[in-house]
């Protein structure tokens, strides 16, 4: 199965700087089937990228996703309050699909 | 809009076995596929399985063969998972979400399984 590591595991920042998170894959992504995710305790994740670029249905546009094969980033351009949670990367193109363990973007 | 509404949390003893529900509404039912995930305290997400809404056909995780059924009720909407032979690490919380050979675009709220003596 294809492994997704995220780096780092914690971010650090306040709000109003940029986030860079980063997601490697173990074997490349087919068709570059890669998804981000937001998540917030409690609560079910929320899409927020696919295809490695694609800006989901209501995502606002400080939300950027890119990169191919193994390499894979999520950029927040100017971090929002709201914006402090998990986020976690996605594989959906080969089965048994697979996710990142995460990485908390926290405020400093 | 589309909801996914799942059933509440479960408390169950080793070896036993637990069904959830995850109700549709919103949509088109038969024109979805509804997978199930789930995340072990501190865990990664762990794909499960999923089932075509229409033709009810099935796939399920290797590591699960065996211990997962995943089923539909076409005339409720709804897609229920089971899940038997409960372990302590089966402990997490338990979601559905929907897609068409994409990623999950709807979710659940989620379902708290405990599996303990």
């Amino acid at each position: 199965e294809i492994v997704l590591t995220q780096s780092p595991g914690t971010l650090s920042l306040s709000p109003g700087e940029r986030a860079t998170l980063s997601c490697r894959a173990s074997q490349s992504v087919s068709s570059n089937y890669l998804a981000w995710y937001q998540q917030n305790p409690g609560q079910a994740p929320r899409l927020l990228i696919y295809g490695a670029s694609g800006r989901a249905t209501g995502i606002p546009d400080r939300f950027s996703g890119s990169g191919s094969g193994t390499d894979f980033t999520l950029t927040i351009s100017r971090l929002e309050p709201e914006d402090f949670a998990v986020y976690f990367c996605h594989q959906y193109g080969t089965s048994p699909f697979t996710f990142g363990q995460g990485t908390k973007v926290e405020i400093k | 809009q589309v909801h996914l509404v799942q059933s509440g949390a479960e408390v169950k003893k080793p070896g036993a076995s637990v069904k959830v529900s995850c109700k549709t509404s919103g949509y088109t039912f038969t024109t979805f596929a509804l997978h199930w995930l789930r995340q072990a305290p501190g865990q990664r997400f762990e794909w499960m399985g999923w089932i075509d809404e229409g033709t009810g056909g099935t796939k399920y995780s290797q590591k699960l063969q065996g211990r997962v059924t995943i089923t539909r009720d076409k005339s409720a909407s709804t897609v229920y998972m089971e899940l038997t032979s409960l372990r302590s690490e089966d402990t997490g919380v338990y979601y559905c979400a929907r897609s068409r050979g994409s990623p999950y675009d709807y979710w659940g709220q989620g379902t708290l399984v405990t599996v303990s003596s």
